[in-house]
């Protein structure tokens, strides 16, 4: 029973490039939520998915930022020309939904580093 | 907005002592209290989560308590072990939303 799965584990971009990192949520789950993790800080919440909607994206930032969860394949996080500041751990979660509030587990995270 | 504020930032204890971290919520709406361990380099994992229907929930060394008129609640591990060592997050979230909005984190070092 496959955990999420995120990747890729690390990547490197150079500023004004871009950068996807990809999110398949565990098996029988259909909420996604994206959070990034500064060093030596907590998690904070970007964005908020299910199946072809967007459900809560106050955590992001209007400009660059973007996230799609497609009827079929994984969530997307796009972040267009990147800057120096995007470095983070950007962690995906997923939770089945199902109604009441359930538990979210966690992804290995994607370690973005921008040149 | 909604904030949670965690203490301590670390904590250091001698291995089979207690350590206790606790949290204070400002939305009162918040109804879901999960914990997070985290281990260098790792991903976050939930080891314990309470609703706010319940003041106290336990599951062997680890307990985590909810004040709801106060705003709080704390995590609670007993006969600490050095692999209890790693950086615990406290969370809130409410139904409407349920984004976790996360505390800052407690850096707890068991010592042998």
């Amino acid at each position: 029973n496959a955990g999420v799965m995120q990747n890729p584990r690390h990547l490197v971009r150079r500023r004004g490039q871009e950068a996807r990192l990809r999110c398949s949520p565990m098996k029988g789950h259909s909420h996604v939520y994206w959070y990034r993790q500064l060093p030596e800080e907590g998690l904070k919440f970007m964005v908020y998915l299910q199946k072809e909607n967007i459900i809560d994206e106050s955590g992001m930032p209007k400009e660059r930022f973007s996230a799609e969860f497609p009827k079929e394949g994984p969530s997307i996080l796009r972040i267009q020309q990147v800057v120096r500041g995007d470095s983070a751990a950007y962690f995906c979660a997923s939770s089945p939904g199902m109604g009441g509030l359930q538990p979210q587990h966690f992804g290995d995270g994607t370690r973005l580093s921008i040149l | 907005g909604e904030n949670v504020e965690q203490h301590p930032s670390t904590l250091s204890v001698q291995e089979g002592d207690s350590a206790v971290i606790k949290c204070t919520y400002s939305d009162s709406a918040s109804n879901y209290f999960p914990w997070y361990k985290q281990e260098l380099g790792k991903r976050p994992q939930l080891i314990i989560d309470i609703r706010s229907n319940v003041g106290e929930k336990k599951d062997q060394r680890i307990a985590v308590t909810l004040n709801k008129t106060a705003k709080h609640f704390s995590l609670h591990i007993t006969e600490t072990q050095p692999e209890d060592s790693a950086v615990y997050f406290c969370a809130a979230s409410k139904e409407d939303t349920d984004k976790l909005i996360f505390g800052t984190g407690t850096r707890l070092q068991v010592f042998p």
